[in-house]
């Protein structure tokens, strides 16, 4: 049964800091990877997407990185900025997608 | 960007009753949708998955005859909350994508509560 943990649970910064989100599973034949952020009572936003063959994605201030062998990805977010507080989800695909359950990032003005 | 919509946004219904909620892409054809569920503090559990045309394949330990999931065209799927108790109370997120190489997109959630 695949398990997908992040940490930290909960990060608050200081705004302009560079940070890392962390995420690991346990069954490393992933189809992909996805990368989520989620505002309190609402729905998700799909932030980057690693398919099981790519080691990286970047998306503006954001990269995420795979590695598969060990089971690890990583969602680098450059600059923060105090709109960037929310929770950040990592899920992984095998057949479906399985959720961490999340970091909640504060980034303080 | 890809869009999907979910109604309603949130919903209260006595227990005994039974609720319907619609999600919707708006702007590409979703051949899978996925239904989750999602407590306070915690992540998404797939509750099930629709392909268009096709009976849902529900998650173990979910009831599919609580649970009714319709896909019935290519941009909406239903689920329906039938008989539902204060237990059922919870926020419901769909997704749906065009292919298996492609991300899901997240409708918005529906906020349900039963009294």
């Amino acid at each position: 049964k695949q398990e997908v943990t992040q940490i930290p649970a909960a990060l608050s910064v200081p705004e302009g800091e560079n940070l890392v989100l962390n995420c690991s599973f346990t069954d490393s034949a992933i189809y992909n990877l996805q990368w989520f952020r989620q505002d309190p009572g609402k729905g998700l936003t799909s932030l980057l997407l690693i398919q099981s063959s790519q080691r990286e994605q970047t998306s503006g201030r954001l990269n995420a990185s795979l590695d598969k062998s060990s089971g690890r990805s990583t969602l680098y977010i450059a600059a923060s900025q105090p709109g960037d507080s929310a929770t950040y989800l990592c899920a992984v695909e095998v057949l479906k997608l399985t959720f961490g359950k999340g970091t909640l990032l504060t980034v303080n003005p | 960007g890809a869009v999907v919509s979910q109604h309603p946004s949130w919903v209260i219904c006595k227990s005994g009753t039974s609720v319907k909620i619609e999600c919707r892409s708006l702007d590409f054809q979703a051949t899978t949708m996925f239904w989750y569920r999602q407590f306070p503090k915690q992540s998404l559990m797939l509750m099930a998955t629709s392909n268009e045309g096709s009976k849902a394949t529900y998650e173990q330990g979910v009831e599919k005859d609580k649970f009714l999931i319709n896909h019935a065209s290519l941009t909406l799927s239903t689920l329906t909350v039938t008989s539902a108790h204060p237990e059922d109370s919870s926020f419901y997120i769909c997704s749906a994508r065009v292919h298996r190489d492609y991300e899901q997109y997240f409708g918005p959630g529906t906020r349900l509560t039963v009294t």
